[in-house]
């Protein structure tokens, strides 16, 4: 069975902090990898894709670690605003191209 | 602007009564999906559909169906056989092939009492 784990958290941090995620998953022929943001109640949005060489947009920094079936997310100076849950979401083909999703860790990011 | 619709927002049903979830797009995706999500856990995939007239099931397909007539709309029916149909529902899409990320409609707040 495929799967995806998370730390749940939550993650309480102050402003500032920097903070990372992590998460594992359990096939390894999963093609591509992705870090989505939850808000409350509000539908997962796209937050960065994972490459194999690392990829850093701003603040985040994402890493894959194929051997360890490994894949991370840094948040440097963390806002108030990143405060969320981060879904980590393994995709799979097998002809059809579907998503496997953790079930997220929670932020909490305090003044 | 383009984007992924669904709606209603919230949904009220009696038990026994069969609901259909609308689920439109504009981005002229190939591919879309839709997935459920309960209180503490993971998305998990009801169907999916990569092209126009063909659909699949996903892990939780038992008590759903669907359509896809036409490529902007892949409307979601719970029947009266799923057993707890309560839950966030959430409609996506991609453009389709390997490795595409997908993009999520604003999601249906179904009660069933």
């Amino acid at each position: 069975r495929k799967e995806v784990e998370q730390d749940p958290g939550p993650f309480n941090v102050p402003e500032g902090a920097t903070v990372a995620f992590n998460c594992t998953y359990s096939n390894s022929a999963s093609q591509s990898f992705f870090w989505y943001r939850q808000d409350c109640r509000k539908e997962p949005k796209l937050l960065m894709s994972v490459y194999s060489s690392g990829n850093e947009d701003g603040r985040f920094t994402a890493q894959l670690n194929r051997a360890s079936q490994y894949i991370s997310l840094l948040i440097r100076d963390s806002k108030l605003s990143d405060s969320a849950t981060y879904l980590c979401v393994v995709n799979e083909w097998s002809g059809y191209s579907t998503l496997t999703f953790g079930k997220g860790t929670m932020l909490l990011v305090s003044p | 602007d383009g984007g992924i619709t669904q709606s209603p927002k919230y949904l009220f049903r009696k038990e026994g009564q069969n609901v259909t979830l609308s689920c439109e797009q504009n981005l002229n995706h190939d591919a879309m999906y839709w997935y459920r999500q309960d209180p503490g856990q993971g998305l998990r995939l009801i169907y999916y559909s990569q092209i126009v007239n063909d659909f699949q099931k996903g892990d939780i397909a038992e008590g759903y169906s669907v359509s896809r007539e036409k490529k902007e709309s892949f409307p979601l029916t719970v029947t009266s056989a799923q057993k707890n149909p309560t839950a966030f529902y959430l409609c996506a899409s991609s453009i389709g092939g390997q490795g595409k990320e997908q993009y999520f409609g604003p999601g249906t707040r179904l009660t069933v009492t």
